[in-house]
């Protein structure tokens, strides 16, 4: 079956730790999205990709990191100068850069601060 | 800068009636606007996409309607179910060539009461 995954679906962060959250996807889409997703907030971007070998910073970029090395991965890290990192997280793809493409989301990771 | 928003924040109906969901966006300028499903803890199921120079979508039982020159859509379910019972989020572009930005509303969350 075609789709999206992510891992874990919770993690748990300690003060001072980078934490990496995992998106896969065997769907052959080019573009790749991350966003956060706060209670009674819409989902606000962190960051996209194009292509491999690329990405571009979204809305709230400060805090995270992310690499393209192979078209199927997308990894997300969160890193220590993420003051408020507690959130769910939800990676996404689509063909091509959301134009006329739909969007397709994977099940999330809930992101926890101990 | 284009907000979206979605009012009620929640809303809760008997099985079986008809409802409407409505979402508002200040910059009528959009490429598209699209509905989404979020079952809790889950990732986000696209359910319907309007292009801009269309009026209405349609799949199954649900009806999706745009009023660019208002700012307004609508997402009408038919005979809800108490399945139904999600958390529905709107999402428009602002234009094809900002096609790596979608600006999601807040969501309403929706129960189907048996």
């Amino acid at each position: 079956d075609g789709g999206i995954t992510q891992s874990p679906k919770y993690l748990f962060r300690k003060e001072g730790q980078n934490v990496t959250l995992s998106c896969e996807q065997n769907l052959n889409h080019d573009a790749m999205y991350w966003y956060r997703q706060d209670p009674g907030q819409g989902l606000r971007l962190i960051y996209y990709s194009q292509i491999v070998n690329d990405f571009q910073k979204g809305d709230i970029a400060e805090g995270y990191s992310v690499s393209r090395e192979k078209k199927e991965s997308f990894p997300l890290t969160v890193t220590s100068a993420q003051k408020n990192p507690t959130a769910f997280y939800l990676c996404a793809s689509s063909i091509a850069l959301a134009g006329d493409e739909t969007q397709y989301f994977g099940p999330g990771t809930r992101l926890l601060v101990l | 800068k284009q907000e979206v928003t979605q009012i009620p924040a929640a809303l809760s109906v008997p099985e079986g009636e008809n409802l409407v969901l409505n979402c508002s966006f200040t910059d009528s300028a959009i490429y598209n606007l699209q509905w989404f499903r979020q079952d809790p803890g889950k990732g986000l199921t696209s359910l319907l996409l309007i292009q801009s120079s269309q009026r209405e979508q349609t799949s199954g039982r649900l009806n999706a309607s745009l009023d660019k020159s208002s700012g307004r859509s609508t997402l009408y379910i038919a005979a809800s179910q108490p399945g139904d019972s999600a958390t529905y989020l709107c999402a428009v572009l602002g234009s094809k060539t900002s096609y790596d930005k979608v600006i999601f509303g807040p969501g309403t969350s929706l129960s189907v009461i048996p």
